[in-house]
């Protein structure tokens, strides 16, 4: 069984404030990571998708940093909006299997307060 | 573009019934896949499908089939529904399934309650 696991479960935060957190998931066999953003009542929608040791994306005030040699990946928001608020889900897919397959973690929860 | 399209989005049943979770998707994707989301954690995927007429099953499959008749469609059925079958449940689908690092779209979720 492969875990995915993210810290924290939950973050609240001031508007303005930058924060992060982190997804973790087995160091061998990787493929791929991905971040998805879900807001409440809505459905998950894709960040970034990363595929090679060292890669970093940006998409706005958010980025994210790869490592796949120790098993982690780190989400950042800098100056961190109320519309910042949901959850954060990262999913690992493992070398070698034939399909798309994805393991999500549990996710990181986000408020951001005005 | 309608993109990933479930229904219902929300479904009460007794036990015992059964009934089928729609899935359609316009964006010629190869890759979809159904996932049920339950409290505490994380996306668990049901069953998965790489292209019209093949299917295999996820980690959590028991309970549910699936079939793949055409590109578009790929529908969720509980045969005899349980309590534990009470979840959030997202159909996702890519573009490719094979070999690819494709990003997954989701479907509204279709809330279900087996009483």
């Amino acid at each position: 069984i492969l875990n995915v696991e993210q810290s924290p479960q939950s973050l609240h935060v001031q508007e303005g404030d930058s924060t992060n957190f982190t997804c973790s998931f087995p160091s061998s066999n990787f493929y791929a990571l991905h971040w998805y953003r879900w807001e409440t009542a809505k459905s998950p929608e894709a960040l970034f998708v990363m595929t090679l040791n060292g890669d970093e994306k940006k998409k706005g005030r958010i980025s994210a940093t790869l490592n796949t040699k120790e098993g982690y990946s780190y989400l950042y928001i800098k100056g961190s909006q109320p519309e910042d608020s949901a959850t954060y889900l990262c999913a690992f897919r493992r070398l070698g299997g034939a399909t798309n397959k994805l393991i999500f973690g549990t996710g990181t929860l986000l408020a951001v307060q005005p | 573009n309608a993109g990933v399209t479930q229904t219902p989005k929300f479904q009460v049943l007794k036990t015992g019934q059964s009934m089928t979770l729609q899935c359609a998707q316009d964006m010629n994707h190869e890759y979809m896949s159904w996932y049920r989301q339950d409290p505490g954690m994380g996306l668990r995927l049901i069953h998965y499908s790489v292209g019209a007429g093949i299917t295999d099953q996820g980690e959590v499959p028991n309970g549910y089939n699936v079939s793949r008749s055409t590109t578009e469609d790929f529908p969720l059925r509980l045969l005899s529904a349980a309590p534990s079958q009470t979840s959030v449940y997202f159909c996702a689908s890519s573009y490719s399934g094979y070999q690819t690092a494709e990003k997954l779209f989701f479907g509204s979720g279709t809330q279900l309650s087996v009483l």
